[in-house]
């Protein structure tokens, strides 16, 4: 009954840096998404796959890289941290239909 | 870009009162849908209203969607100190194949005890 899985929980990163967040799904969704949540914002669209293999951009993709190699994994890299990229990032897969979301990934970069 | 924008930002209100948030979206949508997050957690679906649907029921919520204004509302009745969270309306757009979601910037709700 897990849902959708995000790890790490919390990340400190000096600029620079780089790291991949883990997204894992056990429903067999096709598609997979990833957020990134800033204060007082919405949530707003990185990267998405629409199944196996397949990645696309979405509103806010620069400084972002993605990979989907198995159905229900969906990785999301930075490969050279800025401070700008500081937020809260959240997976969620989906059926078509609503969405199930991971319980977010705090990352801050110093 | 955001699509929604809710309407309050903030709200606050006695427990046992009735909430409305309202929401506006500017394209043509597949569907639209509510989401709740509990401060520093993730959200969590609260009702899905298809663009050929007017109104939905969920428990305590009401969902009402207008195409022609291109507005939602939702209505929580009887709230409870439990209800306190932030409330995001988010739309699929039509013809998306993506299904992706597009979000408002959310309207924070405190119920007073």
């Amino acid at each position: 009954n897990a849902g959708v899985t995000q790890t790490p929980k919390f990340r400190v990163l000096k600029t620079g840096q780089s790291m991949t967040l883990l997204c894992a799904q056990d429903m067999n969704h096709e598609y997979m998404y990833w957020y990134r949540q800033d204060p007082g914002m919405g949530l707003r669209l990185i990267h998405y796959s629409v199944g196996e293999g397949t990645t696309a951009k979405g509103e806010v993709p620069d400084g972002y890289n993605v990979s989907r190699l198995k159905k229900q994994n969906f990785l999301l890299g930075l490969e050279s941290a800025a401070p700008s990229q500081t937020s809260v990032y959240f997976c969620a897969s989906s059926n078509q239909g609503s969405y199930t979301f991971g319980s977010g990934t705090r990352l801050t970069v110093v | 870009s955001q699509q929604g924008e809710e309407d309050p930002q903030a709200l606050s209100i006695q427990e046992g009162e009735n909430a409305t948030m309202n929401c506006s979206y500017k394209t043509s949508i597949n569907n639209l849908q509510w989401y709740r997050q509990n401060s520093g957690r993730g959200l969590v679906h609260l009702i899905l209203i298809r663009s050929n649907e007017r109104e939905k029921h969920s428990g305590r919520l009401r969902v009402t969607l207008d195409t022609s204004k291109k507005s939602s509302s939702l209505l929580i009745t009887a709230s409870r100190a439990a209800d306190t969270a932030s409330y995001f309306c988010a739309t699929v757009d039509s013809g998306a194949g993506s299904y992706q979601l597009t979000f408002g910037k959310g309207t924070k709700l405190s119920v007073i005890p």
